[in-house]
């Protein structure tokens, strides 16, 4: 079945450093990869996506590339602010319609 | 649009008691998902609908979770009867089938808690 790996948090950051999570996935056949965010206190929201192989979903400075050949969805920022403190999902959808969520990673960014 | 509505926002309630939650989609969405978080278990999907059918319940944990979708625009959860062990963040999303990748709009989440 499919599975979504991510690197365990918790992450804690100085403002302006530079963000890594990774993500991994094991899936059959083609899936989409999404990165999903999670304020305190609310419901996830999508942050970005990709839908085959080499693409790059960005939003709001984040980027992710769809990387087939290590089967990998790396979340990456180059300068974080404390705004951007929250949780991370990585997901997969597969043929089937349904998302597969990594465990979530929890970043902290101190001012 | 206002989103994902759901309602309670938070519910507490003694064991042995039926809970029941609450979500409006997303005017025009054609799927809604109803998901599970907790600490131990990170975010489950609990049971999805397209057109108001069910059509993949395999994540609903045993036979005291039902959910209905009586119309486009509500769905229920219900849980009779509650346990400790239901404690939870429970979300509804939904999303508009589009052959693609698409986006699930996830509502703000009831809260329970079973004493």
């Amino acid at each position: 079945g499919n599975s979504v790996t991510q690197m365990e948090g918790p992450v804690t950051l100085s403002e302006e450093a530079f963000l890594t999570i990774n993500c991994t996935y094991t899936a059959t056949g083609y899936p989409s990869l999404f990165w999903y965010v999670q304020y305190p206190g609310e419901g996830l929201q999508l942050l970005l996506k990709a839908t085959k192989a080499d693409d790059k979903g960005s939003n709001k400075g984040f980027e992710a590339t769809y990387r087939k050949e290590t089967t990998s969805f790396h979340l990456e920022k180059g300068s974080v602010q404390v705004s951007d403190s929250a949780v991370y999902f990585c997901a997969l959808q597969g043929s089937n319609y349904k998302l597969t969520f990594g465990k979530g990673t929890l970043l902290t960014v101190n001012p | 649009d206002a989103g994902v509505i759901q309602s309670p926002r938070h519910e507490v309630t003694e064991m042995g008691q039926e809970v029941t939650l609450r979500c409006k989609p997303i005017s025009g969405h054609d799927y809604l998902f109803w998901y599970r978080q907790t600490m131990m278990r990170g975010l489950e999907l609990l049971i999805y609908f397209n057109n108001n059918v069910p059509i993949d319940d395999s994540g609903m944990p045993e036979d005291r979770f039902s959910a209905k979708m009586p119309n486009a625009s509500f769905s229920t959860l219900k849980i009779q009867p509650s346990e400790p062990r239901d404690s939870a963040v429970y979300f509804c999303a939904s999303s508009l089938a589009s052959g693609g990748a698409d986006t699930q709009y996830f509502g703000p989440g009831t809260r329970l808690t079973v004493l």
